[in-house]
């Protein structure tokens, strides 16, 4: 099966300018995620969406990030306007679980977009 | 506030031997635990996942245990090799599929 893509791969922006990131999803996969990886740490949860509803956004910066994801497939992550520190890898993954089916659970990772904020 | 803790140097090891990784979390009650691995410029691949009922789970050369008592899971690979050379992530989840991630263990495997 196709895996999760994402586009760009890399992306360099001036602060205060905006940027988006683009996901498509594994198909039939019911839950999709979007995490922010710093250089040197784990991947850091901005938000959960599940189908095409938001099960967990606590950690994004809503003054600066928006999210959605289209007719429960698609997924696109913007940031407006950018920060030096939000220099990082952007990854999407999506899972084919739902709550309580853990067996399922496991998530695949497209390759990333790495961002740059000068 | 809730914490994980991975190894907090990197691992390095003979081929052949057997590393094993460590993910201590706190304040945190998590419905399973997975492990990933990540290769520099690439997204996290699922390895394993054992949930809070499991005491170990094998696969390959990869095994897993989790002690939800000692708030600790601990991540084997046998005869390593060069090649199993990468950054291993664990990950806390709860029912919901909510994942917490440590920043990871860099193993270097030397030939």
């Amino acid at each position: 099966e196709a895996g999760v893509a994402q586009s760009p791969r890399y992306k360099i922006i001036e602060k205060r300018q905006s940027v988006a990131f683009w996901c498509n999803p594994i198909s039939g996969h019911a839950t999709l995620y979007w995490y922010q990886q710093i250089l040197g740490q784990g991947p850091k949860l901005l938000i959960q969406f599940q189908n095409n509803g938001v099960v967990d956004d606590s950690q994004l910066p809503k003054d600066r990030f928006s999210a959605e994801r289209l007719k429960g497939v698609d997924s696109t992550l913007k940031i407006q306007p950018a920060k030096l520190e939000d220099s990082a890898v952007y990854l999407c993954a999506s899972s084919p679980g739902t709550s309580g089916r853990l067996y399922r659970n496991e998530q695949f990772f497209g390759p990333g977009t790495r961002l740059t904020v000068l | 506030s809730q914490k994980i803790e991975q190894n907090s140097e990197a691992l390095n090891i003979q081929e052949g031997k057997t590393a094993t990784l460590t993910c201590n979390y706190t304040n945190y009650s998590p419905a399973y635990l997975q492990w990933y691995r990540q290769d520099p410029g690439r997204g996290p691949v699922f390895l394993l996942l054992i949930r809070e009922n499991e005491k170990e789970k094998r696969k390959e050369r990869l095994k897993v245990t989790f002690d939800t008592t000692l708030k600790q899971s601990l991540f084997h690979i046998t005869a390593s090799q060069p090649a199993d050379s990468a950054t291993y992530l664990c990950a806390l989840n709860t029912n919901a599929g909510k994942s917490t991630f440590g920043d990871g263990t860099t193993l270097t495997v030397k030939p």
